[in-house]
């Protein structure tokens, strides 16, 4: 099946400070890219969902300016936490999808990233 | 809006036992349902899915069938092993899924 990997898988910053996380497509073009964030046992949420060079159409409640997502290209997307925060603290997922694989629109799942802020 | 109740766990079975999780959806018009798997460390998968009412997805053993009268979803397999231990989410949408909340299975030998 299609894989997806996620950069880094854990990552601990200072308040304040920024943090990107890489989505990547390996043998597949997504076409969009989807974040989501899970807080403990609780569902997935999602957050955005980006197509290759368009704007990401945010979910009510995320808020832009502190979770940029760029999908600059057919295998990668990024999520920026700006001036990242102890509540901003999660475990951030993406998933890819094609149009026109065998599995339709099916989301390809990254492995996730755990933020956690100090 | 959409979304998903699922049956909270953990669940703990022995192997070669029956298991079900349950799951119950509700939305507007007609979805696809989904049941998605975690294995340790690893990202989500699809583990089976339906995209009309009466419809059985099944996979690895694991089945679902949409049921549109009780607006369900319940997962099932006959006989489990050590390797099904895992966390499992029920989902629904299409392009947009929204997730059940996760249930943890734990399967010992």
């Amino acid at each position: 099946g299609a894989v997806v990997s996620q950069h880094p898988s854990r990552v601990i910053c200072k308040s304040g400070t920024s943090v990107k996380i890489e989505c990547r497509s390996l043998d597949f073009q997504a076409t969009t890219m989807f974040w989501y964030r899970q807080f403990p046992k609780q569902s997935l949420m999602l957050m955005a969902t980006s197509n290759e060079g368009s704007k990401a159409t945010y979910e009510q409640g995320v808020e832009k300016d502190k979770f940029l997502i760029n999908h600059a290209s057919l295998t990668l997307s990024t999520l920026t936490v700006t001036s990242a925060h102890p509540e901003d603290s999660s475990f951030y997922i993406c998933s890819a999808s094609s149009r026109g694989t065998s599995g339709g629109d099916e989301q390809f799942f990254g492995p996730g990233t755990r933020l956690t802020v100090l | 809006g959409d979304s998903v109740t699922q049956m909270e766990g953990p669940v703990t079975l022995s192997e070669e036992a029956f298991l079900t999780i349950n799951c119950t959806y509700t939305a507007t018009g007609y979805p696809s349902l989904f049941w998605y798997v975690q294995y340790p460390g690893e990202g989500l998968q699809l583990l089976l899915k339906a995209t009309k009412a009466d419809d059985k997805g099944s996979n690895k053993g694991f089945e679902a069938t949409y049921r549109k009268e009780t607006t369900s979803f319940h997962l099932e397999k006959g006989s489990v092993q050590v390797s099904d231990s895992a966390v499992y989410f029920c989902a629904l949408g299409a392009n947009n899924l929204f997730f059940g909340t996760g249930t943890r299975l734990t399967v010992i030998p």
